[in-house]
């Protein structure tokens, strides 16, 4: 059985760097892409970026440059770091599994873990 | 890059059938038949319902379709049930090999 548990605290203060861990159960984080999605309180979908262990990894434009993601194979993780946060950062954060070999869905999803933004 | 169009809102009374739209461009939608499709409860993470635009993971009921015209891709639920009231977002790869969500669709059922 596939399982993703974010994990990371849940307040971040303003100008900080937020990070999140997603460890993956069931599965060798090695065989696909994964993908960090968020979602503001009441809004829609975010995609933040995928990555792929080899190093191949992709960002939304809109975060490129405060984002990176990471995987550790040793284990079972990926990562997200978002640095110079602000109150517009505040969401659930969600990992998933891109369980396409050529192409793109995500059929995998932690339960997903709230980040607030504030002093 | 700009998140997909969808409608706000749909509804339909139970047993009917109701087709939620998401338009994009040649460069997402249109270029690509990497759509997929998830619905989304109060306070719960996304479940995939459609990808490759109409193919449906084991375990999705079969009233759920989806298909692709030019740059518009289309969830039908058919038979709508209570069940299915919920928070509805299209996704597609993009030319930039980035994902975008669509802007999502509340479905009522009446």
């Amino acid at each position: 059985q596939v399982r993703l548990q974010e994990s990371g605290p849940g307040l971040v203060k303003p100008s900080e760097t937020l990070s999140l861990t997603c460890t993956v159960s069931g599965v060798s984080i090695s065989s696909y892409y994964w993908s960090w999605i968020r979602q503001p309180p009441g809004k829609g979908l975010d995609w933040v970026g995928y990555i792929y262990y080899s190093g191949s990894i992709n960002y939304n434009p809109s975060l490129k440059s405060r984002v990176t993601i990471s995987v550790d194979t040793s284990k079972n993780q990926l990562s997200l770091k978002l640095r110079s946060v602000t109150a517009a950062d505040t969401a659930v954060y969600y990992c998933a599994r891109d369980g396409s070999t050529s192409g793109w869905f995500l059929d995998y999803w932690g339960q997903g873990t709230l980040v607030t933004v504030s002093s | 890059q700009s998140a997909l169009t969808q409608p706000a809102s749909v509804s339909g009374s139970p047993g009917q059938s109701i087709t939620i739209s998401c338009t994009g461009t040649s460069s997402d939608v249109g270029g690509y038949n990497y759509v997929s499709w998830y619905q989304q409860h109060p306070g719960k993470a996304p479940k995939l319902m459609i990808y490759d635009v109409s193919n449906r993971p084991s375990g999705v009921s079969n009233r759920f379709s989806g298909s692709k015209s030019g740059n518009t891709a289309s969830l039908t639920i058919s038979g709508l049930q209570a069940e299915d009231e919920a928070d509805y977002y299209c996704s597609s790869y993009t030319s930039s090999y980035t994902g975008v969500f669509g802007t999502g669709t509340k479905v009522t059922v009446l």
